[in-house]
């Protein structure tokens, strides 16, 4: 699979704290996303950071980019409950074939 | 949100029946994808398309089909249903590919009984 573990898998916080989530990748890339899947929902796409960009930051959301790591981070600030969801790292091949990582499933306790 | 539907969103269904599972986007986007996905776990594969008449298989081995006869319309049809095709199926499309986000229907939760 050209697609590496998530990690964690699963991670549990208390409103208000932030959360962090982790993606590792195993070829060079152009681009990394990051998509949140609502229970029994398609996924939804957050944010595309590109493989000469080290940082981005979306409202809450802020990625960081590491290529000579293959890994990738998505930090969510100040979580509400309504960030409870899967979140998914996504790769692309020179196909413009899709490989999705095993996700962490977020709850954020009110 | 997105302009993507799949319709049903449920379906269950006995053993050797034939199923098309309906995908459709409004963006007029060329490259349009399937994938399965069991609850809580990773999305696989199985079919994309790269514009009208073409098809590929993806890197999860299924025995379903699938049509690109219009650039909006990207059915998949399992000829004959069987318990291990119980799964969510999610169809997705982009304008461009790999170098621009997916955008997702809801998805179909197929159950075979």
């Amino acid at each position: 699979s050209q697609q590496g573990e998530e990690d964690p898998q699963a991670l549990s916080i208390q409103e208000g704290e932030n959360a962090t989530m982790n993606c590792s990748y195993k070829t060079s890339i152009n681009n990394l996303q990051w998509y949140r899947q609502n229970s029994g929902r398609g996924l939804v796409h957050l944010i595309l950071i590109r493989s000469n960009e080290r940082e981005k930051h979306s409202g809450r959301l802020r990625v960081t980019l590491d290529t000579s790591k293959k890994s990738s981070s998505l930090l969510i600030t100040a979580s509400r409950a309504a960030d409870t969801a899967s979140y998914f790292c996504a790769t692309a091949d020179n196909f413009n074939k899709f490989y999705f990582g095993s996700g962490t499933k977020l709850n954020v306790k009110p | 949100e997105a302009d993507i539907y799949q319709t049903p969103r449920y379906l269950v269904i006995g053993t050797g029946k034939k199923i098309t599972l309906e995908c459709s986007q409004t963006m007029g986007h060329d490259k349009m994808y399937w994938y399965q996905q069991d609850p809580g776990m990773e999305l696989h594969l199985i079919h994309y398309s790269y514009g009208v008449n073409s098809t590929e298989k993806g890197d999860l081995s299924s025995e379903s089909t699938v049509s690109r006869i219009r650039t909006e319309h990207f059915p998949l049809t399992l000829e004959s249903a069987r318990p291990s095709h119980t799964s969510q199926y999610l169809c997705a499309s982009s304008l461009y590919g790999g170098n621009q986000p997916q955008h997702f229907g809801d998805g179909t939760r197929l159950s075979i009984l």
